[in-house]
């Protein structure tokens, strides 16, 4: 099966730049999409198909990827930003796939 | 707006079922595909099911396979999820998602399932 691996935790100061990465076996040619669970709430999709923002989405967040690793980028990091992150890919083995979710805390 | 309203989650004993429901407004539900996800209690996201916008065509997790059934009444715009021979760890709060080209576009705010004696 597939597999995303995410790092548990990442911590940034206010006004500076989180990136959380993503790891997955050539991710680079599959869509990967972000999504922000804040606490206590359902997700939210933030990043579609690599580096889309749905309407309502601040230009602040954005994706990358290449080779086997995706990487979503927080700029000027806000303290609404605190939240579990997770990338997600679909695989034609095991579906719909998503990472082990990484929580950002805002220092 | 798109909104996604689950119900029908609770506390059940393990080998019985439950039907959850999730009703769809603010978009053509008839025209899109939908989902089920869940989150076991301080875990990640799991994909559950699947169901094509017409109700024909339906995916499942190997974890879920044989024992729920996904459907949908497209005239009142709801999403169905049948949880049958639930076992402890299908405990979690289960949300509905729009489909948005094998991505997720739009959640409920979830409906919590304990299974436990």
């Amino acid at each position: 099966s597939y597999v995303l691996t995410q790092p548990p935790s990442v911590s940034v100061a206010p006004g500076q730049t989180a990136r959380i990465s993503c790891g997955g076996n050539n991710i680079g040619s599959k869509s990967v999409h972000w999504y922000q669970q804040r606490p206590g709430q359902a997700p939210v999709l933030v990043v579609y198909d690599d580096n889309d923002r749905p309407s309502g989405i601040p230009e602040r967040f954005s994706g990358s990827h290449s080779g086997n690793t995706a990487t979503l980028t927080i700029s000027r990091v806000e303290a609404g930003d605190e939240a579990d992150y997770y990338c997600q890919v679909w695989d034609s083995s095991s579906e719909y796939v998503f990472g082990t979710g990484t929580k950002v805390t805002v220092l | 707006q798109v909104q996604l309203v689950e119900s029908g989650g609770g506390v059940v004993q393990p080998g019985r079922s439950l039907r959850l429901s999730c009703a769809a407004s603010g978009f053509t539900f008839s025209s899109f595909a939908m989902h089920w996800v869940r989150q076991a209690p301080g875990k990640g996201l799991e994909w559950v099911s699947l169901i094509a916008y017409d109700g024909i065509n339906k995916f499942y997790a190997d974890s879920v396979k044989g024992r729920f059934t996904i459907s949908r009444d497209n005239s009142k715009s709801t999403l169905f999820l049948q949880l049958d021979s639930l076992r402890a760890e299908d405990t979690a709060v289960y949300y509905c998602a729009r489909d948005g080209a094998r991505y997720f576009d739009h959640w409920g705010q979830g409906t919590p399932v304990t299974v436990s004696s």
